[in-house]
């Protein structure tokens, strides 16, 4: 079964940028998608197709993917982005969800 | 505005069963593909079920198939999972969650309901 690698925590300096990588085998020929999740709630749609933005989420947000990583960058961290992370993909007949990823704003 | 609002959690022994619904709104339901995805207490998300919009086609993640089942209703907009033969490992909260095309981000989630096995 296909599976996605995230990194378990990322920090971030208030203000810098922040990427959370994604690692899955030829990940690149895959359309990824990314979600946050902020404690008690729901998750939430960040990235479509790899570098798409829903209506709503800030520019600050940003997707790419090529070969076997795909990036969700966070640019001018603010507070309110402390959140956990999920990348998703579709393999044959299943979702996939990377493990998640724990982005600290310091 | 589109709503996805799930019912049906609570505790439930171990071997017992238990039939979650989620009941959409502010979008034509019956145009959607559907999913269950659960996330255990502090952990990730884990994908459950698919099921198409006209109910032609359902997935299950292999640690449930053969012990749940995803059903629709489109003319009343409701989704259920029939969950039996439950396990402990089967303690989440259970999202419904939305996808226009099989392939597509998961546009739209529900809050949760939260199913508890334990003796």
């Amino acid at each position: 079964s296909y599976e996605l690698t995230q990194p378990l925590s990322v920090s971030v300096a208030l203000g810098q940028s922040a990427s959370i990588t994604c690692g899955g085998n030829n990940i690149g020929i895959k359309i990824v998608h990314w979600y946050q999740q902020k404690p008690g709630q729901a998750p939430v749609l960040v990235i479509y197709r790899d570098s798409k933005r829903p209506s709503g989420i800030p520019e600050r947000f940003s997707g790419s993917n090529s070969g076997n990583t795909a990036t969700l960058t966070i640019n001018r961290a603010q507070a309110g982005d402390e959140a956990d992370y999920y990348c998703q993909v579709w393999d044959s007949s299943n979702v996939v969800f990377g493990g998640g990823t724990k982005l600290t704003v310091l | 505005e589109v709503q996805l609002v799930e019912s049906g959690g609570g505790l439930v022994q171990p071997g017992g069963s238990l039939r979650l619904s989620c009941a959409g709104s502010g979008f034509s339901f019956r145009n959607y593909n559907m999913n269950w995805v659960r996330q255990a207490p502090g952990k990730g998300l884990e994908w459950v079920s698919y099921i198409s919009s006209s109910s032609t086609t359902m997935y299950y993640a292999d640690s449930v198939k053969g012990r749940f089942t995803i059903s629709r209703d489109n003319a009343k907009n409701s989704l259920s999972l029939q969950m039996n033969s439950l396990r402990a490992e089967d303690t989440a909260v259970y999202y419904c969650a939305r996808a226009f095309t099989f392939g597509a981000e998961l546009d739209y989630w529900g809050q949760g309901t939260l199913v508890t096995v334990s003796s």
